[in-house]
């Protein structure tokens, strides 16, 4: 299985900061990954799929990179409503297989 | 709007059943692969099994290969996770989620049904 390495599990950040989360693949995953924002009492959202392409309807302070193993979630200028925990997933094979998760709080 | 509202969910004792169901509107069901994924308690999200749009290939982690089965009902746009031989360790929020572009990308998401497996 593809094991997903993400950190920092938590993150403690102001508004108006900006953040990086990283997410390594065990192997090659071409760019066959997506980002993922959990809230509390609302249905897990699709930010960024294919690595760096926005889902519809993502705010554009959200930004992904990379490609192969090494990834990267970047959120601008953090407004309250970011605050949230944040998965990555691979889908280049099955078992897909997620990030532990990164918690962004509030500073 | 795209919506998906898991049902079926509840207490059940280790080594017994369970079926939950996912009820999908607002999108034409019938075009989707769709997923179930599971997150135990304080814990992170875990893929749990995908069916093609057609109901003709199922995929399953190792975990629960042999024990769940997933299946759709097209006609009722409603998908399905039978569940048996069910243990502790089966505990969690499960989710369904619908997959985008037939791939492994999931684009839209229930609430979740909570399984608890205990005696």
């Amino acid at each position: 299985d593809v094991q997903m390495t993400q950190s920092p599990s938590y993150l403690a950040a102001s508004p108006g900061e900006s953040v990086s989360i990283s997410c390594k693949a065990s192997k090659s995953i071409s760019n066959n990954l997506a980002w993922y924002q959990e809230k509390p009492g609302k249905a897990n959202k699709l930010l960024i799929h294919s690595g760096s392409t926005l889902q519809s309807g993502t705010p554009s302070r959200f930004s992904g990179s990379g490609s192969g193993t090494d990834f990267t979630l970047t959120i601008r200028s953090l407004e309250s409503e970011d605050f949230a925990v944040y998965y990555c997933q691979q889908y280049n094979e099955y078992p897909y297989t997620f990030g532990a998760g990164t918690k962004l709080e509030l500073k | 709007e795209v919506q998906l509202v898991e049902s079926g969910g509840g207490l059940v004792q280790p080594g017994r059943s369970m079926k939950l169901s996912c009820a999908a509107s607002g999108f034409t069901f019938n075009n989707y692969d769709m997923a179930w994924v599971c997150q135990a308690p304080k814990k992170g999200l875990e893929w749990v099994a995908t069916i093609s749009y057609d109901g003709s290939s199922t995929y399953y982690r190792d975990s629960v290969k042999g024990r769940f089965t997933i299946s759709r009902d097209n006609a009722k746009s409603t998908l399905y996770l039978q569940m048996d031989s069910l243990r502790s360790e089966d505990t969690a929020t499960y989710y369904c989620a619908r997959h985008a572009w037939y791939t492994g990308v999931m684009d839209a998401w229930g609430q979740g049904a909570s399984v608890t497996v205990s005696s």
